[in-house]
């Protein structure tokens, strides 16, 4: 299984400064058909997940453009340009391109 | 809208079982694939299960083969699993999740399952 190794685990930022979110995983995750099936997805406190980008940084509805994804082969990077409160949350990596799909640990946002 | 809407979580022993339902709206459920994640308390997501549209082909974690079972009926919009020889360790919230292409697209507000004695 491709294992989706997240940095760091915890992240406190100060409301409007940025925050910057790593994601690695142990292999490739261009697929043989040439796209990286990599996403992001946010959990906020005691809600679902919701998914933010797929195919690196194809944006899902909604989702606010202070947000962007970076990265390419094996190491990704989600940003948040100026965070907000309702930005705090855990943020996850996830890979499709092999089988089994596979999560990272995930990041939590806090404000200082 | 697309909503997704668990049921059938609860308390049960070690060594039970229970079955999980989700029923769709917004959208055409005979054209997606369905998967099963987990979130066990405080934990990471985890995919247990998933389903091919039409039902015919089916995936299992490790940890699932053998006592869970993915199913469904297109015909009810609805997703099941059934979960057998339940272990303390499958404590979690179960989400219902629809796939897009190589994603999770959508998600259910998740059942939660406590096995304890």
């Amino acid at each position: 299984d491709i294992v989706m190794t997240q940095t760091p685990l915890s992240s406190p930022v100060t409301l409007g400064q940025p925050a910057s979110l790593s994601c690695r995983s142990s292999q490739s995750l261009v697929h043989s058909d040439g796209n990286t099936y990599l996403s992001w997805l946010q959990q906020r406190p005691g809600q679902p997940p919701r998914l933010l980008f797929y195919k690196i940084s194809n944006r899902f509805s909604g989702v606010p453009d202070r947000f962007s994804v970076s990265g390419a082969g094996t190491d990704f990077t989600l940003r948040i340009s100026r965070v907000e409160a309702e930005d705090v949350g855990v943020y996850y990596c996830m890979q499709g391109t092999q089988f089994p799909w596979t999560f990272g640990q995930g990041t939590k946002v806090e404000i200082k | 809208e697309v909503h997704l809407v668990e049921s059938g979580g609860g308390l049960v022993q070690p060594g039970g079982s229970l079955r999980l339902s989700c029923t769709v709206s917004g959208f055409i459920f005979r054209d997606y694939w369905m998967t099963w994640v987990r979130q066990a308390p405080g934990k990471g997501l985890e995919l247990m299960a998933n389903i091919s549209p039409d039902g015919s082909d089916k995936y299992y974690v490790d940890s699932a083969k053998g006592r869970f079972t993915i199913s469904r009926d297109n015909a009810k919009n609805s997703l099941f699993l059934q979960m057998n020889s339940l272990r303390v360790e499958d404590t979690a919230v179960y989400y219902c999740v629809r796939h897009g292409p190589y994603r999770f697209e959508r998600w259910g507000q998740g059942t939660l399952v406590t096995v304890s004695s």
